[in-house]
């Protein structure tokens, strides 16, 4: 059981917005930066959100994270079949470790 | 660009020690990023296995602290993972991941190797 949480699934109908959500805790999200992933099927994950809110070079800004307290989100809008996915959350904990989400899958209806 | 490139052997029999190595290319090991791996089991999320500085430092999973080695060749650039008396639940696709600035922010994967553990 992870100990960020993410919903396991999300859906929306292409040109939708939609977003998914990272629950953690004052040692990890509460207190260091989250990262998102976003893994499309048979590839490696990609880093899609760096420091809470920065998109890396080459990523859309369709795609945008927040943070507030102990908890992110992830926001995708303007839909796209390419988007269907599994999304993860990412932190590190003051306990020395890194922590991902269990992952939310995606689906463009 | 940077470019990393898993190898070993893709079924490991239990109880035996789990070897990959990662092959960089297009940056230097001896920097100041770090070096890691993540997995991730079949049907499963992703798991951080742990990353090392080629200094010698070293963070790694607390679950899986006592069975991982790692270790940083700077002179061949690349980096490798040992994780002994592994049983099937250590069957997964092992990435190796450059961390940007530490912490959870891995800007660079491998495409991943599975690796079966059976008899």
């Amino acid at each position: 059981q992870s100990v960020l949480t993410q919903p396991p699934s999300a859906s929306g109908a292409p040109g939708q917005r939609v977003t998914i959500s990272c629950s953690g805790g004052s040692s990890n999200i509460g207190s260091n930066t989250v990262n998102w992933y976003q893994q499309l099927p048979g590839t490696a994950p990609k880093l899609l959100i760096y420091h809470n809110n920065q998109r890396p070079s080459g990523v859309p800004d369709r795609f945008s994270g927040s943070k507030s307290g102990t908890s992110a989100s992830l926001a995708i809008t303007g839909l796209q079949s390419e988007d269907e996915a599994d999304y993860y959350c990412a932190a590190w904990d003051d306990s020395l470790n890194v922590l991902f989400g269990g992952g939310t899958k995606l689906t463009v209806l | 660009q940077v470019q990393l490139q898993e190898s070993g052997p893709g079924l490991v029999k239990p109880s035996d020690t789990l070897s990959l190595t990662c092959a960089v290319s297009g940056y230097s090991t001896s920097s100041t990023n770090w070096w890691g791996w993540i997995r991730r089991p079949p049907g499963k999320g992703l798991e951080w296995i742990g990353y090392i500085h080629y200094s010698g430092n070293i963070y790694r999973n607390p679950s899986l602290k006592s069975r991982v080695t790692m270790s940083v060749d700077t002179s061949k650039n690349q980096f490798s993972l040992k994780l002994s008396s592994v049983t099937a639940v250590d069957t997964a696709v092992y990435y190796c991941v450059r961390t940007g600035d530490g912490g959870s922010n891995f800007d660079h994967w491998g495409q991943g190797t599975l690796v079966t553990v059976s008899s």
